[in-house]
């Protein structure tokens, strides 16, 4: 088993729909990051949450450390948000990043 | 105040051969962090570099090894290339070892 786990792999929707993604994770952690990546390879900074929940324009994110399990949300879904998700969570141990495999999202016009 | 950068963008290689990847951190930052992306797969922790001294490792063999220099820019060497070697290699950079990591473009190496 993974320790950290995405839920879905893929995901297709049309714009405009409320986005979730979900993430769980087993080890224990000092800080949990949500990335974007785009074809091509680049990676993007989401955010980065060890309690509570964040807002940046029309992205949330939520964590809960007792249930070790956070979603990140898009509302108003556009095209432009077209990409892989993923999530990654910081060792306590070792500062270590260890990653999520993904979500994929197409947001169809 | 400038990203990450890193070079070259592309590289393609051949079987055992040996490569070196550079790494420019964000201005200011200390603390660079190596990546290995294989094709549909999540990145994979190399190795991370605080104040040019290796500040943890992840599961990859000795012939992966890297460099952090005084002014944080930073290498990542392999040697003996496989073909499994081809992959993105990601880097980033952050002010602290456990602060938010800024990411480079990646090259993209390919071992024929």
């Amino acid at each position: 088993k993974n320790e950290v786990e995405q839920s879905p792999q893929n995901l297709t929707a049309q714009e405009e729909e409320f986005i979730t993604i979900n993430c769980s994770y087993s080890v224990g952690i000092s800080a949990l990051h949500w990335l974007q990546q785009h074809p091509g390879g680049g990676i993007v900074s989401l955010f980065m949450l060890s309690s509570g929940k964040k807002k940046h324009g029309r992205l949330i994110a939520t964590i809960n450390i007792q249930e070790k399990h956070s979603s990140l949300h898009i509302t108003a879904s556009h095209p432009r948000d077209s990409a892989v998700y993923i999530c990654a969570v910081r060792s306590y141990s070792n500062y270590q990043l260890i990653w999520g495999a993904g979500t994929k999202l197409i947001i169809k016009p | 105040e400038t990203g990450v950068t890193q070079s070259p963008t592309h590289l393609i290689k051949t079987r055992g051969q040996q490569v070196t990847l550079r790494c420019s951190s964000q201005s200011g930052h200390n603390t660079v962090s190596w990546y290995q992306q294989a094709l549909g797969q999540g990145p994979q922790f190399i190795f991370q570099y605080y104040r040019e001294e290796e500040n943890g490792r992840g599961n990859f063999p000795p012939r992966f090894s890297g460099l952090q220099f005084p002014n944080y820019s930073s290498e990542l060497n392999v040697n003996a290339l496989e073909l499994d070697d081809s992959a993105l290699y990601l880097c980033a950079s952050s002010l602290m070892a456990d602060n938010e990591q800024f990411f480079g473009p990646g090259t993209r190496l390919t071992v024929l």
